[in-house]
């Protein structure tokens, strides 16, 4: 069964106590991984979008991997701003529309 | 412009009322999508627009009714909503089908 799954559900860091959210995933055909934040009430915000293992991107204290079965988010020195939901979604199948994913969801807490 | 708009941003509705939720994209975007997001759970596909035309619908009922009057304008009209289908509701655009998604800020739907 093709399955997207986020760990942990929760993450509680202190301010400047870096850490790594996990998404690890089950489909056929991978095309693409994304990474989306979600404050409450407001929709996703890109973050970054990989495409083949090995692959890592970089924006500011987040960094994104990929391997052939999961993506780490890796979070270093959090700042509170940094509090959210981070959602991945896994792109996968053949053909002109493939199917999309989310996973559940990491919701993440820095306290100052 | 890389905003997506949505209009209204809450909406309180009865069971038997009709009322039609709007999005506005100005990038050029070629592919639009509604997402159903309970509280705590990842967003749900129920529709894509593609070249403006319905490319996917995921078994959403009836009473939910997409429309897309041209390529930078999606409506979802209500009719008969169920208690159950109080939600945010996420409007989306891409480039195309497997590009990053730009979400705007949802409309939050109450059915009493």
């Amino acid at each position: 069964e093709d399955q997207v799954t986020q760990s942990p559900e929760a993450l509680r860091l202190q301010e400047g106590e870096s850490s790594s959210l996990n998404c690890s995933y089950t489909v056929s055909g991978l095309r693409g991984l994304f990474w989306y934040r979600q404050d409450p009430g407001k929709g996703p915000e890109f973050l970054f979008t990989l495409y083949s293992a090995g692959e890592e991107k970089e924006k500011e204290r987040l960094k994104a991997t990929l391997t052939k079965k999961e993506s780490f988010l890796h979070i270093t020195a959090p700042k509170p701003e940094d509090s959210a939901t981070y959602l991945c979604a896994v792109e996968y199948g053949s053909g002109n529309t493939g199917k999309l994913i989310f996973g559940q969801g990491t919701t993440l807490q820095v306290k100052p | 412009d890389t905003e997506v708009t949505q209009t209204p941003k809450h909406l309180v509705m009865g069971m038997t009322n009709k009322k039609s939720l709007k999005c506005e994209q100005h990038m050029g975007h070629r592919a639009m999508y509604w997402y159903k997001q309970k509280a705590k759970k990842p967003p749900e596909l129920m529709f894509v627009y593609s070249y403006e035309k319905l490319s996917i619908n995921e078994s959403v009922p009836s009473r939910f009714s997409p429309e897309c009057p041209n390529s930078s304008l999606l409506n979802l009209h209500l009719h008969a909503l169920q208690p159950e289908d109080s939600a945010l509701y996420l409007c989306a655009s891409s480039q195309g089908w497997g590009e990053k998604l730009f979400f705007g800020s949802g409309t939050q739907l109450s059915v009493l």
